[in-house]
């Protein structure tokens, strides 16, 4: 069975640097094929790609956010990371991670999400 | 590549054949993605490559299209149907549209 469970500060200031972790189970990224992305969505919008990582290290970004954004893996753990820097109040969203489906690049199993708040 | 999908909200009754739109900037080549998300809930993978089912959705679920205009159907909508729908490309990096927020009338 596949989950994967968001973590993350909560509340952040303006120009920190926020720090997402997503911890999973059901299958590894040291797998051949396999991956994790992180997507977001601000209250009431639409979705948006961050960032993907492959069981090769590959990574992937947005290129709108990509001078911001950094993905990492920690296999032995099963977990993938995501940190963006210098963050503003366009940051506040829920944030997703979600495995990339290997027959395909996009995603079949997602987290329940994890809402991060950017306020003074 | 931008993708917009049409109508923004749609109010169908029980039964109802729906039928959702999206439209991507260029040709996708058939690299197209349907979601449905619940009110509160994550993301839920139907379609993938435009046409195919994601194993366990009912087969009410279907997609269709190609080059730059997708559909996704639904055969009779059914109550527990009420969600957004989204689509993404992932022919040139990725992207979803902006949803279509499904009611019943």
């Amino acid at each position: 069975q596949v989950t994967l469970k968001e973590s993350g500060p909560g509340i952040l200031q303006p120009s920190q640097t926020l720090s997402l972790t997503c911890t999973f189970s059901g299958f590894s990224l040291s797998t051949y094929g396999m991956g994790v992305g992180w997507i977001r969505q601000p209250s009431g919008k639409g979705l948006e790609w961050l960032a993907n990582i492959w069981w090769d290290d590959d990574k992937y970004y947005n290129p709108s956010l990509k001078n911001r954004l950094t993905i990492s893996k920690d296999t032995s753990n099963n977990q993938a990371f995501l940190k963006i820097t210098n963050v503003d109040t366009a940051d506040t969203a829920t944030y997703y991670c979600a495995r990339i489906a290997d027959y395909g690049p996009f995603f079949d199993y997602w987290g329940q999400g994890v809402m991060v708040t950017v306020s003074s | 590549i931008q993708m917009t999908q049409s109508p923004s909200l749609l109010s169908a009754s029980v039964g109802d054949r729906v039928t959702l739109s999206c439209k991507a900037g260029q040709n996708i080549n058939n690299y197209l993605a349907w979601y449905q998300q619940k009110l509160g809930e994550a993301p839920k993978l139907l379609i993938y490559n435009a046409n195919s089912l994601q194993t366990g959705i009912p087969s009410r679920f279907s997609g269709s299209g190609s080059g730059t205009d997708y559909t996704l159907t639904i055969s009779s909508l059914q109550p527990e149907d009420v969600a957004t729908y989204f689509c993404q490309q992932y022919n040139s990096w990725t992207t979803f549209g902006g949803g279509t927020k499904l009611e019943l009338k």
